[in-house]
């Protein structure tokens, strides 16, 4: 069964600090990966998705986030982050044909001003 | 506007007492979801929808039953809700999945259940 490991429930940060938060995924096939971030009190958004081709891919707000297909991974970026990005992210992934989306425990983020 | 829309948005309620959750979209999606989201365990999938009148069991759908009888609609049914169904749940839709082609899912705001 797939299962998607993220490496730190709680992160908090500076106002321009550089953010990575680590996703690894236990998946063989082709996958297609996804970031979700909840803000407050509000539902999920889309934030990226990697689909195929280039494994850097750029999303909302200034994130992105880098697929390694030999470590299983697809850690987000972001090089400064803000007071408004203080939310919950979540990483996500659907194996190629599969019918299910696998969510990661997610990572609280506290961007402190 | 392309949405998807829950009710209630926040419900108390008691043990036992039958329940349903709506949801609906309004984008022509032919997949739809349900999620229940709690802490440290993330968003876990508890039924799924390839099309009407075709659902699917996800990860953790003891207790709960769902419907498809219009393409637009997908409630959730607590036909006798207990305390370890008091969440935050997310209904999700889209375009399609299982395929090449599989589409981002777009979520709904949540609905916050308590159950006493």
């Amino acid at each position: 069964a797939q299962s998607v490991s993220q490496h730190n429930h709680h992160v908090i940060l500076s106002e321009a600090a550089s953010l990575e938060l680590g996703c690894n995924y236990s998946y063989g096939g082709t996958v297609n990966l996804f970031w979700y971030v909840q803000y407050p009190g509000q539902h999920l958004q889309l934030l990226l998705k990697y689909f195929s081709g280039d494994p850097l891919v750029k999303g909302i707000k200034g994130f992105e986030a880098e697929f390694i297909k030999s470590k299983f991974s697809f850690n987000l970026r972001k090089p400064s982050v803000q007071w408004s990005d203080t939310a919950e992210y979540f990483c996500a992934v659907n194996a190629e044909y599969g019918n299910k989306l696998v969510f990661g425990a997610g990572t609280i983020l506290r961007v402190k001003s | 506007e392309a949405q998807v829309t829950q009710n209630p948005r926040y419900l108390i309620t008691v043990t036992g007492k039958k329940l349903t959750v709506t949801c609906s979209q309004n984008m022509n999606h032919e997949y739809m979801s349900w999620y229940r989201q709690d802490p440290g365990l993330g968003l876990r999938q508890i039924y799924y929808s390839m099309n009407v009148e075709v659902t699917d069991k996800g990860d953790v759908p003891e207790g709960y039953k769902v419907s498809r009888k219009e393409k637009r609609n997908f409630p959730l049914i607590l036909e006798s809700p207990s305390p370890n169904q008091t969440s935050l749940y997310f209904c999700a839709s889209s375009k399609k999945t299982g395929t090449k082609d599989t589409d981002t899912q777009y979520f709904g705001p949540g609905t916050r259940l308590t159950v006493l």
